[in-house]
């Protein structure tokens, strides 16, 4: 079974570009999280969805970042304008209801020059 | 909201011995569900193990084996054999009852196997 996917694997980029991140869940998931990874503030919580409606998005550090799920199979996590202190690694997570584990994608490393 | 307290920053472990990693978490309540995740240099992050609370029995996955004592909220996770290939950060996690539950991270141990 194919995991959660995301795209591109690695993003440079200058600051002040536009930068998009990709996801696609695993199929019959219904929890998608999106999480921010720096050596300084270690594994942090963005955002996340259930089915589709976005639930908790006070991770988000401010109005440069925004993340939709327009249907159950896709999201995305846009930056802009980018800004170097942005450059981490970006995780996509999805789950099933309950006491289901996360299964996270292999990660987007940002690096905004 | 849930915390997850890691304590220990950094262990090592010679090949081959047992090795203990620490976690305790802060909760009200009574039915959650505890994780641990492995992140090798490849940075995936895996999952070791699940634990349900209200499951008395520790689970175990091989070589992995977690110490739950739920009265001390602890969730600790041993891994026997030692190998080369352990070596990662590890992540102690913690989910609630309630469908769509966000996960509490804790902050990670890097562990280091001394060949």
């Amino acid at each position: 079974d194919a995991g959660v996917i995301q795209s591109p694997r690695h993003e440079v980029t200058e600051m002040g570009q536009e930068v998009t991140l990709r996801c696609k869940p695993i199929s019959g998931h219904n929890s998608l999280f999106w999480y921010r990874q720096t050596m300084m503030r270690g594994l942090e919580l963005l955002i996340y969805f259930n089915n589709n409606v976005p639930i908790d998005d006070s991770g988000m550090p401010e109005d440069r970042f925004s993340a939709k799920m327009p249907n159950a199979s896709f999201s995305t996590l846009k930056i802009q304008p980018s800004e170097p202190r942005d450059s981490a690694v970006y995780f996509c997570a999805s789950s099933l209801r309950g006491g289901q584990p996360q299964h996270f994608g292999d990660g987007t490393r940002l690096s905004i020059l | 909201a849930q915390t997850v307290t890691q304590s220990q920053p950094e262990m090592s472990v010679q090949e081959a011995e047992t090795v203990t990693l620490s976690c305790t978490y802060d909760t009200s309540e009574s039915d959650y569900y505890l994780f641990w995740y492995k992140q090798p240099p490849s940075r995936q992050m895996i999952l070791v193990i699940r634990q349900e609370a209200y499951k008395q029995q520790n689970a175990t996955e091989n070589r992995f084996s977690v110490n739950f004592q739920k009265a001390a909220k602890s969730f600790s996770l041993k891994i026997s054999d030692s190998q080369l290939g352990d070596a990662a950060m590890y992540f102690c996690a913690y989910r609630g009852p309630n469908t769509g539950n966000q996960f509490y991270f804790g902050t990670g141990t890097s562990l280091t196997v001394i060949p």
